[in-house]
């Protein structure tokens, strides 16, 4: 499989602990993409990879939230101290100049 | 900042029926592009059709068609002989010019439920 891949596919938590999420983009994109989608809604831009360099976060992303790309390959995705709130899909996409492909998501939910 | 706007939070169609799903949008950019989505239920999101804002022809891909009015900032999706295969969540997704500040980033609608009737 040679798409976006992104794990886990699902994470249930306690209120207050951290999680992390793993995004595989497609080898060749040097373009990484996080997006946060809410039950019935569409997805909202959390941040953006351009090779290792994040170039830009969205006032979502709180304190709270932490993204890296070593290398510029991988990326993740750190949620401390998690709350209800962030119960949601995290989406991961990357591209090379273009068209944005999609992982399946990860599905958070804080108890 | 660019709003992107589906005013249908469902729709449904019956099977081998044409079904027409809206988006409106907000920029004060002229160069730009529009693009459909399709999530499937718990499946990764997919392209549908792309426009872009400097052409004037309506693209097209296969069943799939969109009516672009610029000036009126309006971008709809037509899918004719529907399938059961299309039910699915659709979002209408807005992207700013390449090589602009907003990195390729999209900017999504809220959805619009399409349920395809047997």
């Amino acid at each position: 499989d040679t798409g976006v891949s992104q794990d886990p596919r699902h994470k249930i938590t306690k209120r207050g602990q951290n999680v992390t999420f793993r995004c595989d983009p497609i080898s060749e994109h040097n373009r990484l993409y996080w997006y946060r989608q809410t039950l019935g809604q569409g997805p909202e831009f959390l941040t953006y990879f351009q090779n290792e360099a994040q170039l830009e976060k969205s006032r979502l992303l709180s304190d709270r939230f932490s993204a890296e790309r070593p290398k510029g390959s991988f990326s993740t995705l750190e949620i401390q101290r998690t709350e209800q709130g962030d119960s949601a899909m995290y989406l991961c996409a990357s591209s090379f100049s273009g068209e944005l492909f999609f992982g399946e998501g990860s599905r958070l939910t804080v108890l | 900042a660019q709003t992107v706007t589906q005013s249908q939070p469902e729709m449904s169609v019956q099977e081998a029926e044409t079904v027409t799903l809206s988006c409106t949008y907000d920029t004060s950019e002229s160069d730009y592009y529009l693009f459909w989505y399709k999530q499937p239920p718990s499946r990764q999101m997919i392209l549908v059709i792309r426009q872009e804002a400097y052409k004037q022809q309506n693209a097209t891909e296969n069943r799939f068609s969109v009516n672009f009015q610029k000036a009126a900032k309006s971008f709809s999706l037509k899918i004719s002989d529907s399938q059961l295969g299309d039910a699915a969540m659709y979002f209408c997704a807005y992207r700013g010019r390449a090589g602009g500040t907003s990195y390729g980033k999209l900017t999504f609608g809220q959805g619009t439920i399409l349920t395809v009737h047997p």
